[in-house]
């Protein structure tokens, strides 16, 4: 099956810094990812579409200048939260489609980002 | 837009025993709809889905029933077991998930040994 691989797992971070996530398809290249955001016990909120070679597309109420996203190729799609606070600690979910099938969705494993 | 209602929120059954969560949508324009398994600490993984034009999809202890007029599928396991505890999240789409997926509210499954 297809597989999307997130990385880091886990990041803790002082307030202020900024941290980058990546999120790979291994096995397929993917036109579209997609980030969530999940709180405990709640379901993926999305944040944003990421598109190769264009601008993401953020959801209304996600700063984009606060969560950067790069999809600079077609199996790397990266979000960066800058300047990071305590209330940005969450799970972040990347989740990507096969371009050359384009349906099916597949999800990384997840980045528990913890800010100090 | 789109909106995923999930019931019920936590469900616990005994090994064996079938489990079954059920979910409605609200926009008659969705057409595909998959079921995700999230287990704690983990992505989600996409168990089983269905398209619009089928009724009912199976795979081998899971199986998932669509009824396009009264807006709501299912998910099915029989023969639960303590391996099938997690978090799963129904969603719906209009185009076959390169839209952006609706999830629902998510469903804690746990089977006891």
């Amino acid at each position: 099956g297809a597989v999307v691989s997130q990385h880091p797992s886990r990041v803790i971070c002082k307030s202020g810094t900024s941290v980058k996530i990546e999120c790979r398809s291994l096995d397929f290249q993917a036109t579209t990812m997609f980030w969530y955001r999940q709180f405990p016990k709640q379901s993926l909120m999305l944040m944003a579409t990421s598109n190769e070679g264009s601008k993401a597309t953020y959801e209304q109420g996600v700063e984009k200048d606060k969560f950067l996203i790069n999809h600079a190729s077609l199996t790397l799609s990266t979000l960066t939260v800058t300047s990071a606070h305590p209330e940005d600690s969450s799970f972040y979910i990347c989740s990507a489609i096969p371009t050359a099938i384009n349906e099916k969705l597949f999800f990384g494993s997840g980045t528990q980002l913890s800010v100090l | 837009g789109e909106n995923v209602e999930q019931h019920p929120s936590t469900l616990s059954v005994q090994e064996g025993d079938s489990a079954v969560i059920k979910c409605t949508y609200s926009d008659s324009a969705s057409n595909y709809f998959p079921w995700y398994k999230q287990e704690l600490g983990k992505g989600p993984q996409l168990i089983i889905d269905i398209r619009s034009n089928v009724g009912e999809k199976k795979d081998q202890r899971i199986a998932v029933t669509l009824n396009k007029t009264a807006k709501h599928f299912s998910l099915h396991i029989t023969e639960t077991q303590p391996e099938d505890s997690a978090v799963y999240f129904c969603a719906a789409s209009t185009q076959g998930g390169s839209e952006k997926l609706v999830f629902g509210k998510g469903t804690k499954l746990t089977v006891n040994p």
